[in-house]
């Protein structure tokens, strides 16, 4: 059964500071994995989406990098704002059950100003 | 362009009631998925919804039912309220004839039982 952790589960950080947000899966038999955030009470915006023949994504200043063989995602965010306060999800496409996302339980930032 | 959209924003029931949520999806999009987010946790696959069928469902009881019409927008029914339905509810639309599109979400209506 395909499990979805995510580390550290809250993370505060002073502005302008480099940060990577961790995310771990079971199984390596995937389609992709999806990296999103959500600001308290929102829906979710999907900041990455790699695809498991991939290794990385870059988009602005956020870079995701992903390692199936070892099960593990990583998200950087270089140069952090106080606008990137948010809780970020990372989620998984399973092969055995291709139609929906595992989602982690996600990493809450606060950056601090 | 549209992204999804999803009304009610908020919703307050009391147990044993019946509750209906209801999704549009992004402009060019037929395929919706439903996604139940307690609070401080990750969304929950409930199922999702192809060409007005269930295509793939969750571990979810029979309470939560749904339905997808032709024009691709989607329902959420929830029958015999509890108080653990207490939850936001998210839509998702997908192009759905692949394994490896992007989900895109709506804004969530937030479901309150007492």
């Amino acid at each position: 059964k395909q499990e979805v952790t995510q580390i550290p589960a809250a993370l505060s950080v002073p502005e302008g500071e480099n940060l990577v947000l961790n995310c771990s899966f079971t199984d390596s038999a995937i389609y992709n994995l999806q990296w999103f955030r959500q600001d308290p009470g929102k829906g979710l915006t999907s900041l990455l989406l790699i695809q498991s023949s991939q290794r990385e994504q870059t988009s602005g200043r956020l870079n995701a990098s992903l390692d199936k063989s070892s099960g593990r995602s990583t998200l950087y965010i270089a140069a952090s704002q106080p606008g990137d306060s948010a809780t970020y999800l990372c989620a998984v496409r399973p092969m055995d059950s291709s139609y929906k996302l595992i989602f982690g339980s996600g990493t809450r930032l606060l950056v601090r100003p | 362009d549209a992204g999804v959209t999803q009304s009610p924003t908020h919703l307050i029931k009391t147990r044993g009631q019946q509750v209906t949520l209801r999704c549009s999806p992004k402009s060019g999009h037929d395929t919706v998925s439903w996604y139940q987010q307690a609070l401080g946790q990750g969304p929950q696959f409930i199922f999702q919804y192809y060409e007005e069928e269930e295509r793939q469902r969750g571990n979810f009881p029979d309470r939560f039912s749904g339905h997808q019409f032709p024009n691709y927008s989607s329902e959420l029914n929830v029958n015999a309220l509890l108080l653990g339905d207490s939850a936001l509810y998210l839509c998702a639309s997908s192009l759905g004839r692949t394994h490896t599109d992007t989900q895109y979400f709506g804004p969530g209506t937030r479901l309150t039982v007492l």
